[in-house]
């Protein structure tokens, strides 16, 4: 089946600063999403990115799907923005999906 | 709109007892949902893939008469957890996606405790 890694896995910011985070794979995919875990445990959905570039306010996604990578962008960190950060990838669209390890994330004030 | 209900949000019940969760695709229709489990400080990892009108397909390691899934209809899916252990504690979370829309979405999940 696909690998997913993901990196780092800790991660501790001062909040106002800009992050990266990267999710690699072992194979081609149809379906790579973004996910941020709140602490109650619920799946937010962030992008939705088999190839290509997204922004949404502070955060922006790039997948390179040739490369099979994704990065996640985080500017301007705030505290709300900690918590677990979520790579998956799927072989088809609305298929299964394998998560990776995930990014575990402190922003401090 | 896409949005996923799971019931109950936690559940404690005793050794040998089972529990049955649902998960509901609240303004679509879903011929396919996941299961998955996630323990703490984890990531999530397929349990099944439960698909409307026929039997459940269950990831390697998952066993099928420990998670019976049912899946009635084209907007519910339910995981029963038969006679539970202490072993089975863990966070349960289901997703589904619309008919031609390519990302999941991901119910709240149920956090079982089996003491």
């Amino acid at each position: 089946g696909i690998q997913v890694e993901q990196s780092p896995p800790d991660l501790i910011l001062q909040e106002g600063a800009n992050s990266t985070l990267r999710c690699n794979f072992s194979d081609s995919v149809n379906n790579l999403q973004w996910f941020h875990q709140n602490p109650w445990g619920q799946l937010i959905n962030l992008f939705y990115i088999p190839s290509g570039t997204k922004q949404n306010g502070r955060l922006s996604a790039t997948t390179v799907a040739t490369e099979r990578y994704s990065l996640l962008y985080i500017s301007s960190s705030q505290t709300t923005d900690s918590g677990v950060y979520f790579c998956a990838v799927g072989g088809a669209a609305g298929n299964k999906l394998t998560f990776g390890g995930g990014t575990r994330v402190l922003v401090k004030p | 709109g896409a949005v996923v209900s799971q019931h109950p949000s936690w559940v404690i019940c005793k050794s040998g007892t089972s529990v049955k969760i649902e998960c509901r695709s609240l303004d679509f229709q879903a011929t396919t949902m996941f299961w998955y489990r996630q323990f703490p400080k984890q990531s999530l990892m397929l349990m099944a893939t439960s698909n409307e009108g026929s039997k459940a397909t269950y990831e390697q390691g998952v066993e099928k008469d420990k998670f019976l899934i049912n899946h009635a209809s084209l907007t519910l899916s339910t995981l029963t957890v038969t006679s539970a252990h202490p072993e089975d504690s863990s966070f349960y979370i289901c997703s589904a996606s619309p008919a031609g829309v390519g990302k999941q979405f991901f119910g709240p999940g149920t956090r079982l405790t089996v003491l």
